[in-house]
This record gives C-alpha cells, sequence and structure tokens, in this order.
C-alpha cells in the first residue's frame, strides 16, 4: 500500500527548534515533488514548502522563508521539515503530501496532492 | 502571493441537490487549478486538478470548471458521504494558495 507517515511533532517552546520526518513506502519516492502542508486548529490550509525530486528546487511561503529547512533523502524514501524560531502561529497540523505531475497538451501540466500522510501536530507554546 | 477567495464560506443542502461552490484567483492562474475534500479528523483528499479534470477514483457527481480567475466545483447530486469542508488550491505560482474553504453542512 502507497502511503506517507509524518513522525517529529510535539510541544516546543517559542525559539525552539523542531524536526519532522515523512516515511514514504509503496511508490518510488524519487520520481515525485514533494510538499509539506499545514493545518492550523479549526482553521484551513496553509502550503508550506516543497521540494524537487532530486532536492535541487525549493520553495517556501514567506512566513517561514529563512527559519524552515526542506529537504529529502531519496535513499530512505524520506522527506524532512526542519523548524527553527518557532512561534506560536506555527502551532499546526503537519500533513506531508506528494506531487503529482500531470501532462497536457502544449507541454502544459498540472501539479496536484495526490496522496497525504495523515499528518503531525506541532504546538509551540511557553 | 495570489489570494484565493472561496464563496459561500458554509453551505447547507440536502441529499439529492445540486450544489455549486466558487474560487476566485486575485490574478489570472490559467486552469492551475484544484479542489480537495477535507472530512472531520482527515487528510485533504485530491478531487479535480487543472480544474477540471477528475482524479482517478472520484464520482462522477463531482465536476469541476473554469480558468482564468473564476472556478467552479459542482456536486451534481449531494450524497450524504459528500458533506465535508471543500478547498480550492492554486498550483499556478509560488507560493501555492488554497482558499479558506467551504463547510457543506446538511440541511
Amino acid at each position: 500500500e502507497v502511503q506517507l507517515v509524518e513522525s517529529g511533532g510535539g510541544l516546543v517552546q517559542p525559539g525552539g527548534s523542531l524536526r519532522l520526518s515523512c516515511a514514504a513506502s509503496g511508490s518510488t519516492f524519487s520520481d515525485y515533488w514533494m510538499t509539506w502542508v499545514r493545518q492550523t486548529p479549526g482553521k484551513g490550509l496553509e502550503w508550506v514548502a516543497n521540494i524537487k525530486r532530486d532536492g535541487s528546487e525549493k520553495h517556501y511561503v514567506d512566513s517561514v522563508n529563512g527559519r524552515f529547512t526542506i529537504s529529502r533523502d531519496n535513499s530512505k524514501n524520506s522527506l524532512y521539515l526542519q523548524m527553527n524560531s518557532l512561534r506560536a502561529e506555527d502551532t499546526a497540523l503537519y500533513y506531508c503530501t506528494r506531487d503529482v505531475t500531470h501532462y497536457g497538451p502544449g507541454g502544459s501540466y498540472f501539479d496536484a496532492f495526490d496522496l497525504w500522510g495523515q499528518g503531525t501536530m506541532v504546538t509551540v507554546s511557553s | 502571493a495570489i489570494q484565493m477567495t472561496q464563496s459561500p464560506s458554509s453551505l447547507s443542502a440536502s441529499v439529492g441537490d445540486r450544489i455549486s461552490i466558487t474560487c476566485r484567483a486575485s490574478q489570472g492562474i490559467r486552469n492551475d487549478l484544484g479542489w480537495y475534500q477535507q472530512k472531520p479528523g482527515k487528510a485533504p483528499k485530491l478531487l479535480i486538478y487543472a480544474a477540471s479534470s477528475l482524479q482517478n477514483g472520484v464520482p462522477s457527481r463531482f465536476s469541476g470548471s473554469g480558468s482564468g480567475t473564476d472556478f467552479t466545483l459542482t456536486i451534481s447530486s449531494l450524497q450524504p458521504e459528500d458533506f465535508a469542508t471543500y478547498y480550492c488550491l492554486q498550483d499556478y505560482s509560488y507560493p501555492r494558495t488554497f482558499g479558506q474553504g467551504t463547510k457543506l453542512e446538511i440541511k
């Protein structure tokens, strides 16, 4: 069965650090871009960061740029999110997602998140 | 960042109803848009990509339309399992941005 399993969440004080992991199984991990998405309690979804198949390209939402680092280890089928200088507003459920690319006419392509983990909760509080 | 605005924020409907949810982008995004369904305590599920393409395994009562700035998700005949929260997501540019969600409730 193809699945993503996140781990590493927990309670951390403001200014602290945490490293999230996402273990992928059942598919060729290195074939896909991967993304972290978070959801604040009772609120909506926020795209956080993504990383190219070989790790050579990364993108971040402004609110985490410079504090969070996304990385991957294709030999271990794993995705990571190093979170530093954590703030109360980073409190959320963090999902790991697989990006599937669909190709259309004329060289067009479309990305979508076709596989999600169950999420790992991060709470930033003193 | 591109802002995605969904309407309505919540919607009450009955089983068998036809409903539509709209998503408006703050600038043109071609048809680089997906729709996701989320049930309480569960991860979101991909329904539609490229504005109108149905993800494998998703019932045909779900459909998407639109291009540019205005998009619509339509459910042709609501089933009990469709009551959930729906989100749009643009994949035109970085950072990717979600709409704020539309909660679909049973009337």
